[in-house]
């Protein structure tokens, strides 16, 4: 089942605008992973935060993580025309196998304008 | 980095017919397959997990004698669907773990699944 909902699930802005996305989930984490889609494509790993940390950066992304309301932000700053994509945020859902299961939001389609 | 081979990328098959994609590790040994399926913008769906040399875990509502998944060595698991309806038409992805701990999965590029 699914446990993160993202919003919004589309956005469109202009280039050079920030962009702020938000993931919502319901269960307990060891972390959670932001991962971008370009259309037809598979999903490229973008940051991961722990659940004991609140906000990390990596170039021109912010990703903040709330445990006490089951939250993330991703905020994309200075935004270009190639970061045109579908975001994903993903949490741990158990160990099988000896790997953790993802289980992946809904994702918000974000349209960078030139 | 670690990257992971899909193909085919598109494939287009008639009804009743079965079809094989194939996800390779390149330059690592991937102890777990995790196999996803996306309809069109929505989000990917677990559909199974497999180890090399062990039988595929699916997940709820998955039709194992269907989907059929087998991960003969480290480096290769291929996904079969049998006997394909239109209703299969989606977008497969497979995502490698490296076994290193919380973190080291990569996607492949995925396949587009079309089943007339």
């Amino acid at each position: 089942s699914q446990q993160g909902e993202e919003d919004p699930q589309a956005l469109s802005i202009q280039e050079g605008e920030n962009a702020t996305m938000n993931c919502s989930y319901k269960t307990s984490i060891n972390n959670l992973q932001w991962y971008r889609q370009n259309s037809g494509r598979g999903l490229v790993h973008l940051i991961l935060i722990r659940s004991n940390e609140r906000e990390k950066h990596s170039g021109r992304l912010r990703v903040t993580l709330d445990t006490s309301k089951k939250s993330s932000s991703l905020l994309i700053t200075a935004s270009r025309a190639a970061d045109t994509a579908s975001y994903f945020c993903a949490t741990g859902s158990g160990v099988i196998q000896g790997a953790q299961k993802l289980v992946f939001g809904q994702g918000t389609r974000l349209t960078i304008n030139p | 980095g670690a990257v992971v081979s899909q193909h085919p990328s598109r494939v287009i098959c008639k009804s009743g017919t079965s079809v094989k994609i194939e996800c390779r590790s390149l330059d690592f040994q991937a102890t777990t397959m995790f196999w996803y399926r996306q309809f069109p913008k929505q989000s990917l769906m677990l559909m199974a997990t497999s180890n090399e040399g062990s039988k595929a875990t699916y997940e709820q509502g998955v039709e194992k004698d269907k989907f059929l998944i087998n991960h003969a060595s480290l480096t290769l698991s291929t996904l079969t669907v049998t006997s394909a309806h239109p209703e299969d038409s989606s977008f497969y992805i497979c995502s490698a773990h490296e076994g290193r701990g919380s973190y080291g999965y990569t996607f492949g590029s995925g396949t587009r699944l079309t089943v007339v």
